[in-house]
């Protein structure tokens, strides 16, 4: 059964340090996506990539975040200068279409100290 | 290996009929399940979730039902409106372990006025 991989499972950082999630989509879907979930809280979208490009996104995914695609094979996510609100769990999932098909990796724990 | 299954990708029901999704898993440490709505572009959004103590639990229209010894359980919806097309999510948790939500791939579910 094929994986959507993230590495590392767990993370920790110092406020205001560049971070980067990484993400193995499953190898023939198309659409790509990270949430994020805060302890105790909701899953939450972050955002969509499609084509290359950032399909939707909401408005947690500010300026201090983007996604990347650089090699065909990993999706990653990146947050500029990390605050201690960015701790959460984040999630990327990848799907054939957008309607269903969702595989979901097993999460990356950022911890921001 | 995928823990949590839904083999239905999609389920269409006529409106005012009842939906049930269906989730089955294999992890034997799971003790709390969770039903999550998609709406496209946005985060799953909470339904209702079941305690692995517990067989049943109702909220409103929406009713979870497991059957541990099955490893089986299922997200009633009665009756069924338009309003509630959208992907479903089951997931499940060790909550004495990982923590870590581990999705299904989810079930596309089409209420027809």
């Amino acid at each position: 059964e094929p994986e959507v991989t993230q590495t590392p499972s767990h993370q920790v950082t110092q406020m205001g340090q560049e971070v980067i999630l990484r993400c193995v989509p499953i190898s023939n879907h198309l659409y790509f996506y990270w949430y994020r979930q805060i302890l105790g809280q909701k899953v939450e979208f972050l955002v969509s990539f499609y084509n290359n490009e950032i399909s939707e996104k909401s408005e947690i995914f500010d300026d201090q975040f983007s996604v990347e695609r650089p090699d065909g094979s990993n999706f990653t996510l990146k947050i500029r200068s990390t605050k201690l609100e960015d701790s959460a769990m984040y999630f990327c999932a990848s799907s054939l279409n957008q309607d269903a098909g969702y595989t979901f990796g097993s999460g990356t724990r950022l911890t921001v100290v | 290996d995928q823990q949590v299954k839904q083999n239905s990708p999609s389920l269409s029901v006529q409106e005012g009929r009842i939906s049930i999704l269906n989730c089955d898993y294999t992890n034997s440490m799971f003790d709390y399940f969770l039903w999550y709505k998609k709406y496209p572009a946005e985060g799953p959004t909470f339904l209702i979730s079941i305690s692995s103590i517990k067989d049943k639990n109702e909220d409103g229209r929406f009713t979870v039902f497991l059957n541990k010894s099955a490893k089986h359980l299922s997200l009633h919806i009665v009756p069924s409106q338009p309003g509630d097309s959208a992907v479903y999510f089951c997931a499940a948790v060790n909550q004495g372990g990982s923590e870590k939500l581990v999705f299904g791939k989810g079930t596309k579910l089409t209420v027809n006025p």
